[in-house]
């Protein structure tokens, strides 16, 4: 199975600032067809989850431009440029090039 | 505009079979680019992928190596749903339950509501 590791697993940001989450996978995303499957979810209190990102850097319709996503092989990247009080919630992300698995996700709170 | 709707008991025996049902509206089951997944969450396990169905000129599933010996996932193209049975359970398996759609490329784009469902005598 592939694991995938978040860190950190809790990020205090102030509003206005940056904020960056880490994504690791035990063995490289990259699929036979060429794509790479790694995506970024965002799950507010009470919500199911919502995609953000897919393919690595695509911003899936109506998700806000202060998000972006960067990385290739086992390495992965969630960007937030400014952090907006909206953006409170848990962040994961999720591999689907063997079977599908998510990571243990990200906790982003305002300080 | 796709929504997922999901109906089914929120309490199971152990040892028992905990089936839910997802009904799809804005798409169809039976489309040959979608796919019909099964997630879960739970506070030790986190989210879990369960298993799926899809349509590509033949009905297919794949369900995570460590449910597939006790889960089903099947369409119903009558009424365009489809559902999810898992069998033997045990109070391990007390999770939210979520259905969600998959679009080529982009995985889980809609989700249903969540079913909570636990496992208790």
């Amino acid at each position: 199975d592939i694991v995938m590791t978040q860190t950190p697993l809790s990020l205090p940001v102030t509003l206005g600032q940056p904020a960056s989450i880490s994504c690791r996978s035990s063995q490289s995303l990259v699929h036979s067809d060429g794509n790479t499957y790694l995506s970024w979810f965002q799950q507010r209190p009470g919500q199911p989850p919502r995609v953000l990102i897919y393919k690595i850097s695509n911003r899936f319709p109506g998700v806000p431009d202060r998000f972006s996503g960067s990385g290739a092989g086992t390495d992965f990247t969630l960007r937030i440029s400014r952090v907006e009080a909206e953006d409170v919630g848990v962040y994961y992300c999720i591999q689907a090039t063997q079977f599908r698995t998510f990571g243990q996700g990200t906790r982003v709170e305002i300080k | 505009q796709v929504e997922l709707q999901q109906s089914g008991p929120g309490l199971v025996k152990p040892s028992q079979t905990l089936s839910l049902t997802c009904t799809i509206s804005g798409d169809s089951v039976s489309s040959n680019s979608a796919a019909w997944n099964w997630i879960r969450q739970s506070p030790s396990r986190g989210l879990e992928w369960l298993g799926r169905t899809y349509y590509r000129s033949k009905w297919d599933n794949e369900y995570a190596p460590s449910m597939e010996s006790r889960i089903t996932v099947n369409p119903d193209t009558s009424k365009n749903q489809f559902s999810l049975q898992l069998n033997s359970v045990t109070p391990e398996d007390t999770a939210v339950y979520y259905c969600a759609r998959e679009s080529p490329g982009i995985h889980f784009d809609y989700w249903g509501q969540g079913t909570l469902v636990t496992v208790s005598s």
